[in-house]
């Protein structure tokens, strides 16, 4: 009964190829989060949704496309893939958005462009 | 544009309390958050501090003050398991959730 899970764990691909990172909670959460961690381990917002609207979506180049069928799932799908898109991507949960309710992490995507 | 700044490394033995700042720079934020990371693993929530003041559970307590713009996580009865990174977070101002990370502090805790 994981609460926040990411498939795939890690996904090793060439340049210019299309992949789909897909990312489910079973917590009841309104709000989901898509975050890349860098090899520095700088963690940075990319989206967030709220009961299947976008309510963030920082500067990230237009190959990241979020989608959210219902308010459990959230995938992240990127488009031709750039040796600068390898990191770890963490999908994440909360129940409230804008109060300091903890956010819940999944396990994270290693994703490794070559 | 908000930005958050905390020590690279800290080092320390275990049984000690180690203390790990951060400060921060916003024109506008709900609260603190504190969260660890193991390596290969998934940031873990600590603790929240939306008033100034000290926040405690357990061997963790969090401590807040926006008048200094200044937080700290301060860890005690060190355990080997503590060593981890540990990552400060501004929650943004505006009904989305925002979470702005420190870059973290790694701790490595020394038998």
């Amino acid at each position: 009964d994981t609460a926040v899970s990411q498939t795939p764990k890690y996904l090793v691909t060439q340049m210019g190829n299309d992949k789909s990172i897909k990312c489910e909670q079973n917590l009841g959460h309104d709000t989901m989060y898509w975050y890349k961690q860098d090899s520095k381990k700088f963690l940075k917002i990319m989206f967030s949704y709220n009961n299947k609207e976008l309510i963030i979506n920082e500067t990230v180049p237009n190959r990241f496309s979020p989608k959210s069928p219902d308010k459990a799932h959230l995938n992240l799908h990127i488009n031709s893939l750039e040796l600068g898109d390898s990191a770890v991507y963490f999908c994440a949960s909360t129940g409230t958005s804008g109060t300091g309710d903890e956010q819940f992490f999944g396990p994270g995507t290693r994703l490794t462009v070559l | 544009g908000q930005s958050l700044e905390q020590p690279s490394e800290v080092t320390a033995v275990e049984g000690a309390i180690v203390q790990i700042n951060c400060t921060y720079q916003t024109s506008g934020f709900y609260g603190l958050s504190w969260y660890q990371q193991h390596d290969g693993g998934a940031p873990t929530f600590l603790s929240y501090n939306a008033l100034d003041g000290l926040e405690e559970t357990g061997r963790f307590s969090s401590f807040l003050s926006r008048s200094d713009s200044y937080g700290y996580l301060l860890l005690q009865e060190l355990q080997m398991k503590d060593s981890a990174s540990y990552f400060c977070a501004l929650h943004g101002s505006g009904n989305t959730g925002k979470l702005i990370f420190g870059q973290g502090t790694t701790l490595q805790v020394k038998p």
